[in-house]
């Protein structure tokens, strides 16, 4: 069964820093692009960032870009998602996301269940 | 940057046929792929619809997408509704120049 298990989130103070991580299985996770993606309950989904097969190419949406790092380590089928000067406007859902092809431009096909990161003092 | 516009919600009666459109901000929007997901309270998205017009495996037939380039935007239509349709819809696409993946505001689907 193809699985994207989520982990890391909690309450967090504004300026301080948060370390995502997702573990994958069921599928060859360094064939494929992933995708870090947030949700304020009772809001839209709000991509946060994405990273292809092999690192070479990543991407961030401007709300986060020089803040937040992305990271996988293939042989670990691990991806992460470094959270550093948090603001309470990060507070949200965090999903982990699997794309369908090695390079994120194509569509999800597997989301976790979410990692929930609360920024408050 | 390149944004994605969508109602805030629609509604319709079972049995009958909605569409919910998807407008691009700028350029085109055939420039690259829509993709539709559906979320339902509680749940994680799920993709409904994939390069345009592509269905998801296990989604009905009633579910179909489309792209209109001269209104540069995309629309997904789902037909004979039904209240297990209720749900929350999201248009997806990708911004080349940026890089970033872009997603639409969400539409609200009432089957009532």
């Amino acid at each position: 069964e193809v699985q994207l298990v989520e982990s890391g989130g909690g309450l967090e103070q504004p300026g301080r820093s948060l370390r995502l991580s997702c573990v994958a299985s069921g599928f060859n996770f360094e064939e494929y692009a992933m995708q870090w993606v947030r949700q304020v309950p009772g809001k839209g989904l709000e991509w946060v960032s994405g990273i292809n097969w092999n690192s070479d190419t990543i991407g961030y949406a401007d709300s986060v870009k020089g803040r937040f790092t992305i990271s996988r380590d293939n042989a670990k089928n691990l991806l992460n998602l470094q959270m550093n000067s948090l603001k309470p406007e990060d507070t949200a859902l965090y999903y982990c996301a699997k794309t369908n092809k090695n390079n994120y431009e194509h569509y999800i096909d597997v989301w976790g269940k979410g990692t929930t990161v609360t920024v408050s003092s | 940057n390149f944004m994605l516009t969508q109602p805030h919600s629609v509604s319709e009666s079972p049995g009958k046929t909605v569409t919910i459109s998807c407008t691009g901000s700028s350029g085109h929007i055939a420039s690259n792929f829509v993709q539709w997901y559906q979320q339902r309270p509680g749940s994680a998205p799920t993709i409904v619809i994939y390069d345009d017009n592509r269905r998801a495996s296990g989604v009905p037939d009633r579910f179909s997408g489309s792209i209109d380039s001269p209104s540069n935007s995309a629309s997904l239509t789902i037909s004979r509704l039904k209240t297990e349709d209720e749900a929350e819809y999201y248009c997806q696409s990708f911004d080349s120049e940026n890089l970033h993946v872009v997603f639409g505001g969400g539409t609200k689907l009432t089957v009532l």
